[in-house]
């Protein structure tokens, strides 16, 4: 069964800096994997998907890395800002035939 | 509008009665979910449905039922409401990856459901 980690729960950070997040998976045959950002009491917000194929993905200031013989995908987040203050979640999707299974994300809190 | 609208998107009920969430996509994508999250649990997958003739069962199918009622129209029933059945639902849409396409998930603003 695939069981999505992500470390830390929570994350503080000054605004400017550079920050990176963690999600790793149990199961490296993925056929994909998207991150997403969900801020309090809303929905989710797709904000990069990285197929089995690819290493990395970019939008903007995020970067998104898959490492899929270690089970591994972090995402970057470059100089960040209090508008960055959200949870971040990583899912992974096993086969092109099954449903997303997420990690519990990690709480991002940007200070000014 | 958005482009996966879920009503009611708050709803406070009492313990056994019945309780139906629906969404609704223009997305045009075949595959459309239902998730629930839970503080300290993260999205658990209740229901997903590929298309209009298929329905399957996801980690936490117990108590919950689905309708598919039209390409883009997906509903979640509580038959009888339970008080630990209080979460913030979730309906999902992708597109088909049978076409090539990448599958990624679009997500409603949410169904906040209380059970007392």
């Amino acid at each position: 069964k695939q069981e999505v980690t992500q470390i830390p729960a929570a994350l503080s950070v000054p605004e400017g800096e550079n920050l990176v997040l963690n999600c790793s998976f149990t199961d490296s045959a993925i056929y994909n994997l998207q991150w997403f950002r969900q801020d309090p009491g809303k929905g989710l917000t797709s904000l990069l998907l990285i197929q089995s194929s690819q290493r990395e993905q970019t939008s903007g200031r995020l970067n998104a890395s898959l490492d899929k013989s270690s089970g591994r995908s972090t995402l970057y987040i470059a100089a960040s800002q209090p508008g960055d203050s959200a949870t971040y979640l990583c899912a992974v999707r096993h086969q092109a035939g099954t449903a997303l299974i997420f990690g519990k994300g990690t709480t991002l809190s940007v200070s000014s | 509008d958005a482009d996966v609208t879920q009503t009611p998107r708050n709803r406070i009920t009492k313990t056994g009665k019945r309780i139906m969430l629906e969404c609704s996509q223009t997305k045009g994508h075949d595959r459309m979910y239902w998730y629930r999250q839970d503080p300290g649990l993260g999205l658990r997958l209740i229901y997903y449905s590929f298309d209009v003739k298929d329905i399957n069962k996801g980690e936490i199918s117990d108590g919950y039922s689905v309708s598919r009622q039209a390409q883009a129209k997906f509903s979640l029933s509580l038959e009888s409401a339970i008080p630990n059945q209080t979460a913030l639902y979730f309906c999902a849409t992708s597109d088909s990856i049978r076409i090539k396409n990448t599958g990624e998930l679009f997500f409603g603003e949410g169904s906040r459901l209380t059970v007392l």
